[in-house]
C-alpha cells in the first residue's frame, strides 16, 4: 500500500495569509495530483505534477514535485474564504488518496 | 471533461435493506471507480468497475456486499447490501481516461442508515 500523508490534517486561517499543504510518501510516484473537494460535490482536479523538482502555478497557488518523486506541496498566497475546501494529493496506479486538509479561511 | 451524474443525491435507509446507486456518464471511458468517503475525510477505494467483466474489489471490500455492475462504457452501478449504521457514507463514483490519468468525479450519493 503506497500511502499519502497529508500536513496539517486541519487549518483554519485569516482571509490574505499564506499556507502551504504538505503531501509526503516513502514511495516514488511517476505522477501526483492535487484536487479540491466543497462540501456536497465531488472532488475537482487542481493540477497533475508529473516530473521531480517540477513547479506549477494556478493563480495564487503554486504545486511543487519533489526532486525525488516522493512528496509535494501546494502553497497558497493571500488566502481568500473561496478557497476553502478539503485539499487531497492523489497518486499511484490504484489511485492512492492522501489523508486530507480541511481548510478554512476566515473573512 | 465528462460529465458524471450519480443518482440518488441522498437517501435515508432502514437497516438490512439495500441501495443501488447509478453513475451515468456523457462519454464513453476507459475507467470508472467507486470510492466511499466519510464527511470531511479523504477517499478510500471500494472498487474498479470493469466493463463486461467482475469488478476488481479493494482490500476489505467484497462483492456479496458491494456488488458492482458495469454493462457499458458510460454507465455503473454500486448496490450497498443488508445495509447497517456502519454503512453510512458519502459513496463517489470517478471516471478516468487511463490508469494513472486523473479522474473526474461525481457529486457523490450521501446514504445514512437508521
Amino acid at each position: 500500500t503506497q500511502l499519502l500523508e497529508q500536513s496539517p490534517q486541519f487549518l483554519s486561517i485569516q482571509e490574505g495569509e499564506n499556507l502551504t499543504v504538505y503531501c509526503n510518501s516513502s514511495s516514488v510516484f511517476s505522477s501526483l495530483q492535487w484536487y479540491r473537494q466543497e462540501p456536497g460535490e465531488g472532488p475537482v482536479l487542481l493540477v497533475t505534477v508529473v516530473t521531480g523538482g517540477e513547479v506549477k502555478k494556478l493563480k495564487r497557488l503554486t504545486f511543487q514535485f519533489g526532486d525525488a518523486r516522493k512528496d509535494s506541496s501546494l502553497h497558497i498566497t493571500a488566502a481568500q474564504p473561496g478557497d476553502t475546501g478539503l485539499y487531497l494529493c492523489a497518486g499511484g496506479i490504484q489511485f492512492y488518496f492522501g489523508t486530507g486538509t480541511s481548510l478554512t479561511v476566515i473573512p | 471533461s465528462a460529465v458524471i451524474s450519480q443518482k440518488p443525491s441522498r437517501d435515508i435507509c432502514q437497516r438490512g435493506t439495500s441501495l443501488t446507486i447509478q453513475c451515468q456518464v456523457d462519454s464513453q471511458v476507459t475507467m470508472m471507480f467507486w470510492y466511499r468517503q466519510q464527511p470531511g475525510q479523504s477517499l478510500t477505494l471500494i472498487a474498479t468497475a470493469n466493463q463486461g467483466s467482475e469488478a476488481t474489489y479493494e482490500s476489505g471490500f467484497v462483492i456479496d456486499k458491494f456488488p458492482i455492475s458495469r454493462p457499458n462504457l458510460t454507465f455503473s452501478t454500486l448496490t450497498v447490501s443488508n445495509m447497517s449504521p456502519e454503512d453510512s457514507s458519502i459513496y463517489l463514483c470517478s471516471v478516468a481516461g487511463a490508469v494513472g490519468q486523473p479522474q473526474h468525479f461525481g457529486d457523490g450519493t450521501r446514504l445514512s442508515i437508521l
